[in-house]
């Protein structure tokens, strides 16, 4: 089975410091994607970003970038520069890649809280 | 190009009664999925529909079940009401490719909230 672990609840900062989201995960799968999703108080997720089982660099899109590290099964978020715009709860995902549209196993999210 | 669309946007419920939620997947998807998400929770799947029967089903008793339509939309039928199905019903949509090991990205609906009391 396929499990997702946001420790973090709930994070705290003031606009323009940098904030790191972190997720664990379990699976017995070679093959999977990780993902990142953003939910503001309207509900709708919104995707953030993806990443397969086989690529392991870390890159860096605008503000955000991520920490792919298979050896300790994390998969880290970053923000750069947060901005109150960025308030909201963020789930990290794992899907099986096994064709298709496979399921998302969700992480319980980290709330986060950007203040002026 | 529409998106996601779910209907009823808001619903209150009394326990034992029964409710029907509805989603249209992004123009051109196939494959409809619906999720529970439980307040301060993540969300849960609940099944997917491809091809007008049911892909895969997550750990939910028969009480929830579905339908799909030829036209792709979908509903989430929920029988037997209890407290504890109020949550955030979300559907995302997605095209589903044959004989590929590619993931095919889920769209997300903005969701119904349903209250039971």
């Amino acid at each position: 089975a396929q499990k997702v672990t946001q420790a973090q609840t709930e994070i705290s900062v003031v606009e323009k410091e940098d904030v790191t989201l972190d997720c664990v995960y379990e699976t017995r799968d070679t093959t999977y994607y990780l993902f990142w999703y953003k939910q503001p108080p309207s509900g709708e997720l919104v995707f953030l970003i993806r990443r397969n089982s086989f690529d392991e660099q870390n890159e860096i899109s605008g503000r955000y970038s991520w920490n792919f590290q298979k050896s300790t099964s994390s998969f880290n978020f970053t923000i750069t520069a947060s901005q109150v715009v960025d308030s909201a709860v963020y789930f990290c995902a794992l899907s099986l890649a096994q064709g298709g549209s496979e399921k998302l196993v969700f992480g319980k999210g980290t709330k986060l809280t950007v203040n002026p | 190009d529409a998106g996601v669309t779910q209907s009823p946007t808001h619903l209150i419920k009394t326990r034992g009664q029964q409710v029907t939620l509805r989603c249209s997947p992004k123009s051109g998807h196939d494959t409809v999925s619906w999720y529970q998400q439980a307040l301060g929770q993540g969300p849960q799947f609940i099944f997917q529909y491809y091809e007008e029967e049911e892909r895969q089903r997550g750990n939910f008793p028969d009480r929830f079940s579905g339908h799909q339509f030829p036209n792709y939309s979908s509903e989430l039928n929920v029988n037997a009401l209890l407290l504890g199905d109020s949550a955030l019903y979300l559907c995302a949509s997605s095209l589903v490719r044959e004989l590929t090991q590619a993931y095919n990205e889920q769209f997300f609906g903005p969701g119904t909230r349903l209250t039971v009391l």
